[in-house]
């Protein structure tokens, strides 16, 4: 693979499942990021990563948690899924955060019901 | 909290045109970055203009960013079908910061 690759593309959850979400990269690429994009809002950072092992919280962290045990790696998991949470879910990745690029997978469309 | 403001909301030119998109902030940034996304996919990164940099160029793609006006434009010249997209503009200082973006389209 090159790039970012995020799985499933879609998927339909009924409220209160626990889902996860999966990024994998294979840049090598020390900082990692999950965004939501809501129609006319842009994208919005939920949480980042700056290197494996580390994860900080961003704009709208709530009902979210993502781990980082390895520089590939960074799922995204909601706990308990609500309908405010659907949104297609972008996951990026930068050699380091803050200045450089992002690069973005192909992102995954997550219906709450 | 959106940093960036992209202006227009929706562009609509005949191929073989400009099009330029304003970006506006709020606060000191370290760059500002321009991306496409085309319709159902991820982000694409376009070009990067540093806080000290004024101008910037790539392609057909033309980057300006006014730190005293905290504005930026985006202008692609000679435009094609395969320029329809939505350009977003996204602000860095310590994280990215996204606006709500531009989309263009392009008519052949």
């Amino acid at each position: 693979i090159a790039g970012i690759t995020q799985a499933p593309t879609s998927q339909i959850l009924a409220a209160g499942r626990r889902m996860t979400l999966r990024c994998t990269q294979d840049m090598r690429h020390n900082a990692m990021y999950w965004y939501r994009q809501d129609l006319g809002l842009g994208l919005r950072l939920i949480h980042y990563s700056n290197t494996a092992g580390t994860t900080g919280k961003g704009e709208v962290p709530d009902g979210y948690s993502v781990s980082r045990a390895n520089t590939d790696d960074f799922p995204l998991t909601l706990a308990s899924a609500v309908p405010s949470q659907t949104s297609v879910y972008f996951c990026a990745s930068s050699v380091d955060r803050g200045r450089d690029e992002q690069f973005f997978g192909p992102g995954t469309r997550l219906t709450v019901l | 909290s959106q940093q960036g403001e992209e202006d227009p909301q929706a562009l609509s030119i005949q191929e073989g045109e400009n099009a330029t998109m304003n970006c506006s902030y709020k606060t000191s940034i370290n760059n500002l970055q321009w991306y496409r996304q085309n319709s159902g996919r991820g982000l694409v990164h376009l070009i990067l203009i540093r806080s000290n940099e004024r101008e910037k160029h790539s392609g057909r793609l033309r980057v300006t960013l006014d730190t005293s006006k905290k504005s930026s434009s985006l202008l692609i010249t000679a435009s094609r079908a395969a320029d329809t997209a939505s350009y977003f503009c996204a602000t860095e200082r310590g994280q990215l910061t996204f606006g709500s973006g531009t989309q263009l389209t392009v008519l052949p």
